[in-house]
């Protein structure tokens, strides 16, 4: 059963980064599919941030592009997320989560997540 | 890029029928058979139920089932349960690498 666990600070100044790392375990990080962050504002819906590959290949929705940068640390069967400039409106939970495939059409098409991680950014 | 269209809720009682949509656009729902349906429960995170429009992880009842025509996707859930009273999300591959979800839809299990 693949298992995954964010991990990070639970609170970030405004302008400042929120950097996110995501465990994964009974998993190899290398077996062929995608993972990506998806975050969820207090009370609303779900967004998605990003998703990447094994090979370093970086997926980012638009409105966020310009702010977000993932990795992976194979080494470690890891992955991480930071995101800069944060304000207040970047609180959220954050989820890791493994995609079903390493089709294309799948890279937001999520089969495992992890708990979530509530980041605030303070004022 | 705009979120796909659900109603923000839907009840039904148990044992019944209901079916959620999920609007979108030729670009999204309508472009590509990669519409996605998730449950979830106050404080958890979501599970997935349904992808590729109309196929079910291992695991999950086949008391949801997912369709689409056009630009709307459904996801139809039979035999209500107490358990079932949670929001479902709908996501679609959008093109260019992305993806979008919808806002969500509570279910209220009379």
């Amino acid at each position: 059963q693949v298992q995954l666990q964010e991990s990070g600070p639970g609170l970030v100044k405004s302008s400042g980064s929120l950097s996110l790392t995501c465990a994964v375990s009974d998993y190899a990080i290398v077996s062929g599919c995608f993972w990506g962050w998806v975050r969820q504002p207090p009370g609303r819906g779900l967004e998605w941030i990003g998703t990447i590959y094994q090979d370093g290949s970086r997926y980012y929705n638009p409105s966020l592009k310009s702010r977000v940068t993932t990795s992976v640390d194979r080494s470690k069967n890891q992955f991480s997320l930071r995101l800069s400039f944060v304000t207040p409106a970047d609180t959220a939970v954050y989820y890791c989560a493994k995609t079903m495939t390493a089709a294309g059409g799948h890279l937001g098409t999520f089969d495992y997540w992890g708990q979530g991680a509530l980041v605030t950014v303070s004022s | 890029q705009s979120a796909l269209t659900q109603p923000a809720s839907v009840s039904g009682s148990l044992g019944q029928s209901i079916t959620i949509s999920c609007t979108g656009t030729s670009s999204d729902v309508g472009g590509y058979n990669y519409v996605s349906w998730y449950q979830q429960h106050p404080g958890k995170a979501p599970k997935l139920l349904v992808y590729d429009v109309n196929k079910w992880p291992s695991g999950v009842s086949n008391r949801f089932s997912g369709s689409k025509s056009g630009n709307t996707a459904s996801l139809t859930i039979s035999g209500l349960q107490a358990d079932d009273e949670a929001d479902y999300f709908c996501s679609s591959y959008a093109g260019s690498d992305t993806f979008i979800f919808g806002g969500g839809t509570q279910l209220t299990v009379l």
